[in-house]
């Protein structure tokens, strides 16, 4: 079975830093999709930036951005010159490309970000 | 488009009651997905439909949970004789399946609390 791993519970980062948030998968495919998932207080979860594990090039969407380690099984997010607006819990999480299309999550980060 | 919705998005039971949760997706979404979140946790899958036909229930899919999608349109969750240890956010989500993408659309939750 597939286990996504979060190691950091709380991250903290001021106002315009960098900060990256750590994320680690298991799994026996050569073929996957990982996302990072943002879920702030008391609202639903958006898609941050997703990665398909057959590209070498790493994604990136605006400030965000992921250092794919395929033979590591490491993705992790970093989030360049942080906004107030980033405060929230932020999710791993792992699809297969089959056609069991379920999302495995890790248990989370959260994010504070601090003027 | 108005996005995933479901509906209470609170509900408070005693322990012993039954109660339904629905869920509407975006429009023409041809996947469902159900999904529950306890505190400090990341979303464990429950179960997932494409289209009316429910595809895949996870182990944490218990006898007294039951899932149904009439139509491939709204979707609704039913607990019955709710226990303590079903206090949890329960999340719907939403997608296109793979020749529209892969990203899952995700409902603001509904909180049940079991008393």
């Amino acid at each position: 079975a597939q286990t996504v791993t979060q190691s950091q519970p709380e991250m903290s980062v001021q106002e315009a830093e960098t900060v990256t948030l750590s994320c680690t998968y298991d799994t026996s495919e050569s073929d996957y999709y990982l996302f990072w998932y943002k879920q702030p207080p008391s609202r639903q979860m958006i898609l941050v930036i997703r990665q398909e594990a057959y590209k070498q090039q790493n994604a990136t969407e605006n400030r965000f951005s992921v250092n794919f380690q395929k033979a590591a099984k490491s993705f992790s997010l970093k989030i360049s010159d942080s906004q107030l607006g980033d405060a929230a819990m932020y999710f791993c999480a792992y699809r297969t490309t089959g056609t069991a299309s379920k999302l495995t999550f890790g248990t989370g980060t959260r994010l504070q970000v601090t003027l | 488009d108005t996005g995933v919705s479901q509906d209470p998005r609170h509900k408070i039971t005693k322990r012993g009651q039954n109660v339904t949760f629905r869920c509407d997706p975006i429009s023409e979404h041809n996947r469902l997905y159900w999904y529950r979140q306890t505190l400090g946790q990341g979303p464990e899958f429950l179960t997932y439909f494409q289209n009316e036909a429910q595809l895949e229930k996870s182990r944490l899919l218990s006898d007294r949970f039951s899932a149904e999608r009439p139509k491939g349109s709204f979707s609704t969750l039913e607990i019955q004789r709710t226990e303590q240890g079903d206090s949890a956010m329960y999340l719907c989500a939403s997608s296109l399946g793979r020749q529209g993408g892969y990203e899952q659309y995700f409902g603001p939750g509904t909180r049940l609390t079991v008393t």
